[in-house]
């Protein structure tokens, strides 16, 4: 199995609701990641789990809440989002953490939109 | 700080046209050069890893080249299956993330 599951696939959210995104892989990646992609424009590293720790927040803001429950599953919670928010967040995983020539495996994302 | 940028923005070419997209980098310590295909709506998947300069690797239709500076990644005979944006990151010895260029996108008309 070498996937990247992201769920949902689509969303759709109000300012004042809370929702989470979904992410699995049973590839035995120590490393797994958040990211966020606005049309036409490449991934934004949002956060890094590495060993089941939060290794890496770029400074985003406190509306997103990851959670690592374990090896295998990374969360995104939300809340009070933006429609600036709207975006495809892109989950990601790896054999070990980055700066080691290694490569990411993607989900197919989630196409979050706040109205 | 690395710095990748990709060229052209975007590529209009006819099927069987051949042609090139390129990833100008500057990294501090070249740990692996990645090249990665994205469809609309979808996450990036991944084509290649260069390490040195030299290197050459291919797949299908696809091929990708490295120097020192740059990046190359040829496509031969491109049909209309081959539209998509693709996308050039660097990942540096400095145990920094992943740096991304803004990506090409490509479009095989019949």
């Amino acid at each position: 199995d070498t996937e990247v599951t992201q769920t949902p696939k689509h969303l759709v959210m109000g300012m004042t609701n809370k929702k989470s995104l979904k992410c699995e892989q049973h590839m035995g990646h120590r490393a797994m990641y958040w990211y966020k992609q606005k049309a036409k424009k490449p991934p934004e590293l949002m956060f890094v789990y590495s060993y089941e720790k939060l290794s890496i927040n770029e400074s985003v803001p406190s509306r997103f809440s990851p959670e690592c429950p374990n090896s295998s599953l990374l969360n995104l919670h939300l809340h009070a989002l933006q429609p600036e928010d709207s975006a495809l967040y892109l989950c990601a995983s790896s054999q070990t953490p980055q700066g080691r020539g290694e490569k990411l495996f993607f989900g197919s994302g989630t196409q979050l939109s706040v109205l | 700080e690395d710095q990748v940028t990709q060229s052209p923005e975007a590529l209009r070419l006819q099927e069987g046209e051949s042609s090139s997209l390129n990833c100008s980098y500057t990294v501090s310590g070249l740990r692996g050069l990645f090249w990665y295909r994205q469809d609309p709506g979808k996450g990036p998947e991944f084509l290649f890893t260069l390490y040195s300069a030299g290197e050459e690797k291919e797949k299908e239709r696809l091929k990708a080249t490295l120097t020192k500076k740059e990046s190359f990644l040829h496509i031969t005979a491109p049909k209309p299956e081959d539209s998509a944006t693709y996308l050039c990151a660097v990942d540096n010895n400095a145990g920094n993330m992943l740096t991304f260029g803004g990506g090409t996108r490509l479009m095989v008309k019949p």
